[in-house]
């Protein structure tokens, strides 16, 4: 089954600062990975989308990386900004569904 | 890009009645939907698949029951929460996908159901 962990479980910067969040997964069989964004009360934002041959994805100040054989990816928000106040999660699809870490919360202070 | 529609996005209802929530794919044919179940501060837990026109698959511990998936059309799918309870209050996240297994899917807005 599998096991997705995402570290840290929340982080709070001041603005400006570039943002580093975590994403582990136990099975690298995967047809690919992605990052979304939930503001709280609402759905998912598809951030991201790697899949499993590709390395890296980058959109504006989002960079995502996915290294399959160490179960590792790696989601970069450069100068970050209030309005990246949010909580972020990692899922994997692996035949059918999605598998979803628990989330990193993040603030962005002013 | 593609469109999922849920509705409603909020709920209040009184215990022992039944509620539907349901997704729609706008632009797009959906020959496979999701739907997600999350308590606060959790990840999103999956409880079913659903393929048009045929029964949906459930996650184990999911009640069938109690968690009606109807998949009629390639753009709607319903999950009616019969006899709620307040346990059963949660946020449902629906998902769709047009094609094969590696394709992106596409998230609803989500239905926050409270069961007083």
């Amino acid at each position: 089954k599998q096991e997705v962990t995402q570290i840290p479980a929340a982080l709070s910067v001041p603005e400006g600062e570039n943002l580093v969040l975590n994403c582990s997964f136990t099975d690298s069989a995967i047809y690919n990975l992605q990052w979304f964004r939930q503001d709280p009360g609402k759905g998912l934002t598809s951030l991201l989308l790697i899949q499993s041959s590709q390395r890296e994805q980058t959109s504006g100040r989002l960079n995502a990386s996915l290294d399959k054989s160490s179960g590792r990816s790696t989601l970069y928000i450069a100068a970050s900004q209030p309005g990246d106040s949010a909580t972020y999660l990692c899922a994997v699809q692996d035949d059918y569904k999605l598998s979803f870490g628990a989330g990193t919360t993040v603030t962005v202070r002013a | 890009g593609a469109v999922v529609s849920q509705h409603p996005s909020r709920v209040i209802c009184k215990s022992g009645t039944s509620v539907k929530i349901e997704c729609r794919s706008l632009d797009f044919q959906a020959t496979t939907m999701f739907w997600y179940r999350q308590f606060p501060k959790q990840s999103l837990m999956l409880m079913a698949t659903s393929n048009e026109g045929s029964k949906a698959t459930y996650e184990q511990g999911v009640e069938k029951d109690k968690f009606l998936i109807n998949h009629a059309s390639l753009t709607l799918s319903t999950l009616t929460v019969t006899s709620a309870h307040p346990e059963d209050s949660s946020f449902y996240i629906c998902s769709a996908r047009e094609g094969m297994a590696n394709e992106k899917l596409f998230f609803g807005s989500g239905t926050q159901l409270s069961v007083l």
